[in-house]
């Protein structure tokens, strides 16, 4: 089963520009986690929103959650081309199933 | 990451043989967890230890069994491998269950 699902699932866009990732999901959760993914490696856990919050900082992340729309955005500020990965986001299925993935937005930043 | 690794890095077997994959954690956490990577599928859940000898089965199980007989060793067996089985396979621990998962660098498996 397919918890969330990433919008769009590439994206390009020039170094210093921002860029904005998206995940819907189905049930409910108990928290929403961002992972980062490149290539040839295993992901890297970014962030972690819980349900009671509305936006998370970390850096250069921002992560934002309405359960409401059972949807969450992940912006990257000022990217570089080190940010060039794949994005995926997690989500605990029925508040207490195992993290399930969505299936990533490959985002390249161009130098 | 320097607390997890997955042995081996890549491997090359024929359909029909057993193939075991191994998962060494040096950072004492409790869950430990199996998933595959496929392309169009993303990352899914094949089985999952929540502490030593206590196991339980993910959503694609199938033909895949798993043991924990030490807090660091979780080792995941194909019975029987087939083609649909090539993927990249990913462990992954945590201290607290479904809580800020540290993966391992991946076992890329091919079955021929």
């Amino acid at each position: 089963s397919q918890q969330g699902e990433e919008d769009p699932q590439a994206l390009s866009i020039q170094e210093g520009e921002n860029a904005t990732m998206n995940c819907s999901y189905k049930t409910s959760i108990n928290n929403l986690q961002w992972y980062r993914q490149n290539s040839g490696r295993g992901l890297v856990h970014l962030i972690l929103i819980r349900s009671n919050e509305r936006e998370k900082h970390s850096g250069r992340l921002r992560v934002t959650l309405d359960t409401s729309k059972k949807s969450s955005s992940l912006l990257i500020t000022a990217s570089r081309a080190a940010d060039t990965a794949s994005y995926f986001c997690a989500t605990d299925e029925n508040q207490g199933g195992k993290l399930i993935f969505g299936q990533g937005t490959e985002l390249s930043v161009k130098p | 990451d320097a607390g997890i690794t997955q042995s081996p890095r890549h491997k090359v077997t024929e359909t029909g043989t057993p193939v075991t994959l191994r998962c060494h954690q040096t950072e004492n956490h409790r869950y430990m967890y199996w998933y595959r990577q496929d392309p169009g599928h993303g990352l899914r859940l094949i089985h999952y230890s929540y502490g030593v000898k206590d196991t339980d089965k993910g959503e694609v199980s199938d033909g895949y069994s798993v043991s924990r007989s030490k807090t660091e060793d979780f080792l995941l067996t194909l019975e029987s491998a087939t083609s649909s089985q090539t993927s990249v396979y990913f462990c992954a621990i945590s201290d607290r269950d479904s809580y800020g998962y540290t993966f391992g660098s991946g076992t890329r498996l091919t079955v021929v």
